[in-house]
């Protein structure tokens, strides 16, 4: 079916540190594979993301790797500030209407 | 600001009543999504419109209905209201279906 799998569920870190999430998808025919980071009371905002083309992709202080053999994608930010504190998604797309299909969420707690 | 409106933001209504929620896509955007955040769920996909026709369903109960109009705008209704429908309804666009989801700030409905 369609399913995207996200963990951990929460994670916390001390600033300074990076942190790790991981996702797999089921669909071998995914091709585009975004991370959405949602504050509180807000809607989720992209902050990268990758097609399957691509192993890896950086922008300064994140970046997303792409196992497309074993269908796992992650998101990896490394010195984490306060403000990196919030959830973030994950998502795979889907069938040819490209619908994006998210994890259940991390909750990313970076302690000062 | 992502420029995807929803309104209203806020909806408390009792169980079997009927609501409809409205979203205005980013200017120029074609595609429309809708997907309901529950507590604990993630973001569950229900609906993706493609410059008015129907493109992809998710797991939508067929209590609820959507429709995208000739100026892109969307609504989605929700009949027969149950206690838990109660969740935050996010409306997306992207100018295809298969890049960026812009996501509005939700609308939270409570159902008593």
């Amino acid at each position: 079916g369609e399913n995207v799998e996200q963990h951990p569920s929460t994670l916390s870190v001390q600033e300074g540190d990076s942190a790790v999430i991981k996702c797999t998808y089921s669909d071998s025919a995914s091709n585009y594979f975004p991370w959405y980071k949602q504050e509180l009371g807000k809607g989720p905002q992209l902050i990268i993301d990758i097609r399957s083309n691509v192993g890896e992709k950086k922008d300064q202080r994140i970046a997303v790797t792409l196992n497309k053999t074993a269908k796992h994608f992650s998101l990896h930010i490394t010195e984490t500030q306060p403000e990196d504190s919030a959830v973030y998604f994950c998502a795979a797309s889907y069938g040819q209407g490209g619908k994006l299909i998210f994890g259940q969420g991390t909750e990313l707690s970076v302690k000062p | 600001d992502s420029g995807v409106t929803q309104t209203p933001k806020h909806l408390i209504t009792a169980t079997g009543q009927r609501v409809t929620l409205r979203c205005s896509p980013r200017s120029g955007d074609l595609s429309v999504y809708w997907y309901q955040q529950s507590l604990d769920q993630g973001l569950q996909f229900l609906i993706q419109y493609y410059n008015g026709e129907e493109r992809a369903k998710g797991n939508i109960l067929e209590r609820f209905s959507a429709q995208q109009f000739p100026d892109l705008h969307s609504e989605l209704n929700l009949s027969s209201l149950e206690l838990g429908d109660s969740a935050l309804y996010f409306c997306a666009s992207s100018a295809t279906y298969t890049g960026e989801l812009f996501f509005g700030e939700g609308s939270r409905l409570t159902v008593l």
